[in-house]
């Protein structure tokens, strides 16, 4: 089983739709979770941290499901340049003083294309 | 603005040649910088962790004699690809965790062609 796995996809959704994405981790010492974006031929880029209780920004939310591993990323009313392929990153662990990290996976990313 | 910034963004060289990516934290120290290649429609793969100081560490079947890699301060480290070819094409990025929050930043990216 992968450490980090998501749904390839792809997620073909018109403007407007609700769209969600989850990504299951293997390792329950699991501490730290991103969601990034991707667009063709560029680098990464940080799109929300995901948070215990949840969290929202804007169109976006976030979830952490600890008892089922699992994060997930739920986009409201999509828009033509949401189109992009969504990575999850999960990290295990750091040390007390924040000064050094434990491993770092990435999924697969999950391809999502919205059209008019 | 940018919060690590890589160079050059692409560059194209002919077999056997070495090229070097340079890759910049501009926004705080990072003792750590990861560096990694991406085939097209493939995901992230992760190939040394880049240590300030020391030694970086490199992923199983990522051969260190040739990808090269020099963490001199605590803002720059380097990747060497030497004596290139063209299945070594490919774009290669690289990133910095912040302190403490453990956001992880990416570079542009460098896009490399071998001819």
């Amino acid at each position: 089983r992968k450490e980090v796995e998501q749904d390839p996809g792809p997620f073909n959704v018109p403007e407007g739709a609700t769209v969600a994405f989850n990504c299951t981790y293997s390792n329950s010492a699991s501490q730290s979770f991103f969601w990034y974006r991707q667009d063709c031929r560029k680098e990464p880029k940080l799109l929300m941290s995901v948070y215990s209780s949840g969290n929202e920004d804007g169109r976006f939310t976030a979830q952490l499901n600890r008892a089922s591993q699992y994060i997930s990323l739920l986009i409201r009313d999509s828009k033509l340049s949401d189109s992009a392929t969504y990575l999850c990153v999960v990290i295990m662990g750091t040390n007390a003083g924040g000064t050094s990290y434990g491993k770092l996976t990435f999924g697969q990313g999950t391809i999502l294309t919205v059209h008019p | 603005g940018a919060v690590v910034s890589q160079h050059p963004s692409r560059v194209i060289c002919k077999s056997g040649t070495s090229v070097k990516i340079e890759c910049r934290s501009l926004d705080f120290q990072a003792t750590t910088m990861f560096w990694y290649r991406q085939f097209p429609k493939q995901s992230l793969m992760l190939m040394a962790t880049s240590n300030e100081g020391s030694k970086a560490t490199y992923e199983q079947g990522v051969e260190k004699d040739k990808f090269l890699i020099n963490h001199a301060s605590l803002t720059l480290s380097t990747l060497t690809v030497t004596s290139a070819h063209p299945e070594d094409s490919s774009f290669y990025i690289c990133s910095a965790r912040r302190p403490f929050t453990g956001e992880l930043f990416f570079g542009e990216g460098s896009r490399l062609t071998v001819l």
